[in-house]
């Protein structure tokens, strides 16, 4: 099956600084990889997902990239606010699969 | 519209008491997840559904622990003789198919506490 792993597991960067989370997977299979953020007691959302058809995309102060060749993917948050503090999970499903495969989860501190 | 939604958002129980989780899923989401989330962890796979049949159980830590689902909608978890150790928070997810790029949403969760 599929497994992914993601670095680092603790992230802290000053407020206004960018953050970086990268994410490899095993599965060349893999297409739909989506990036959720959890914040403390509540549920895990959606922040973006990025589809393998496409290498890069941004939502604001988010981005995603994706490589294929080396089959990692990664998050970027560029200036961040303390509200960014959360804990983020990324995800691959392969296609054909029914259930996606997490990493670990990053917990970013953004310092003010 | 209305999201996934779970019942009781905390239960506290004693040591091997059963226990039933409610998972409420978007209407027309074929397919349903649960996690489990101890305190500080990761999202621990335990069960899928597709419609009302599980073809997935491997995730389901021991047989004390059971999931049905009911008319391709409410999901109930199931454990018996709680354990210290079953006390996280479960979480229900559902997506509208089980394949493809569909967004997959989560519920608030379940805080279950064993004393």
């Amino acid at each position: 099956g599929e497994n992914v792993e993601q670095h680092p597991s603790t992230l802290s960067v000053q407020e206004g600084d960018s953050a970086v989370i990268k994410c490899t997977y095993s599965d060349s299979a893999s297409n739909y990889f989506p990036w959720y953020k959890q914040e403390l007691g509540k549920r895990p959302q959606l922040i973006i997902d990025i589809r393998s058809n496409v290498g890069e995309k941004k939502d604001q102060r988010i981005a995603v990239t994706l490589n294929k060749t080396a089959k990692h993917f990664s998050l970027h948050i560029t200036e961040t606010q303390p509200e960014d503090s959360a804990v983020y999970f990324c995800a691959a499903l392969p296609g054909g699969d029914y259930k996606l495969s997490f990493g670990a989860g990053t917990t970013v501190t953004v310092r003010a | 519209g209305a999201g996934v939604s779970q019942s009781p958002s905390n239960k506290v129980t004693e040591k091997g008491k059963d226990v039933e989780l409610r998972c409420d899923p978007i209407s027309g989401h074929t397919a349903l997840y649960w996690y489990r989330q101890r305190l500080g962890q990761g999202l621990e796979f335990l069960i899928y559904f597709q419609g009302n049949s599980a073809p997935d159980k491997s995730g389901l830590p021991s047989d004390r622990f059971s999931a049905e689902r009911t008319g391709e909608s409410v999901s109930t978890l199931t454990i018996q003789r709680t354990q210290q150790e079953d006390s996280a928070v479960y979480l229900c997810a559902s997506r509208r198919s089980r394949m493809g790029a569909d967004t997959q949403y989560f519920g608030p969760g379940t805080r279950l506490t064993v004393l």
